[in-house]
């Protein structure tokens, strides 16, 4: 599992909340992915770090920031939570180079916004 | 447009049957994975593929560079093969992902 943790792994809130998501990484990798996974799609990028306080959008990025003050921590915030934000978000990192690159998972977070 | 697409979306087999899931990409890769996720579970990665193929147990991967396809085989199906596979392609800038093909494996 690479070191990954998820914080919290279950989660409902309410719209117009906000919701900060945690990911831990123990391997000092450099590069940390956040991404959602929604029924009928593949998993969509929505921000990602390649380093200490260097991060940049992915393609659903719209209503989340994000920020990485230490190698360690990659944080994900919903500033005013939406219904449409209900999804599984997971958290990756990328290890190894060229086409020996790969990402592992965190074990995802489950957001519920009622 | 999706730059993966997998078939089938789903698929029942029976225990001990051999299972072919496809993924077709559109984009120029440097490597493509295939992933397995279980209910409620994590994501795994099973292999990384280049070109040829790679095998792991009962498990098979083959990729075709050329015609931008890769499949992934089980042999001997087995219900705790039950999961979702993910097809996965990295452009050298980013990964997509396939939507999943769901496999239940009946005893």
């Amino acid at each position: 599992d690479a070191g990954i943790t998820q914080s919290p792994r279950h989660k409902v809130t309410e719209t117009g909340t906000p919701v900060t998501l945690r990911c831990h990484q123990t391997e000092n990798h450099r590069y940390m992915y956040w991404y959602r996974q929604d029924p009928g799609h593949g998993l969509r990028l929505i921000h990602y770090s390649y380093g200490v306080k260097d991060t940049d959008k992915g393609e659903v990025s719209d209503g989340y920031s994000v920020s990485r003050s230490k190698t360690e921590d990659f944080l994900l915030t919903l500033e005013s939570a939406t219904s449409s934000q209900t999804s599984v978000y997971f958290c990756a990192i990328r290890s190894g180079t060229g086409n020996q690159e790969t990402q592992y998972f965190g074990p995802g977070t489950r957001l519920l916004v009622l | 447009k999706n730059e993966v697409e997998q078939s089938p979306q789903n698929l029942t087999a029976q225990e001990g049957e051999f299972i072919t899931i496809n993924c077709s990409y559109s984009v120029g890769i440097s490597a493509l994975h295939w992933l397995q996720q279980h209910p409620g579970g994590g994501i795994v990665s099973l292999f990384m593929l280049s070109s040829g193929k790679k095998k792991h147990g009962r498990l098979i991967a083959t990729i075709n560079i050329q015609e931008k396809h890769s499949s992934l085989h089980i042999t001997a199906s087995h219900p705790r093969d039950s999961a979702v596979y993910i097809c996965a392609v990295n452009t050298g800038n980013q990964f997509y992902f396939g939507t999943g093909t769901s496999l239940t494996v009946i005893p």
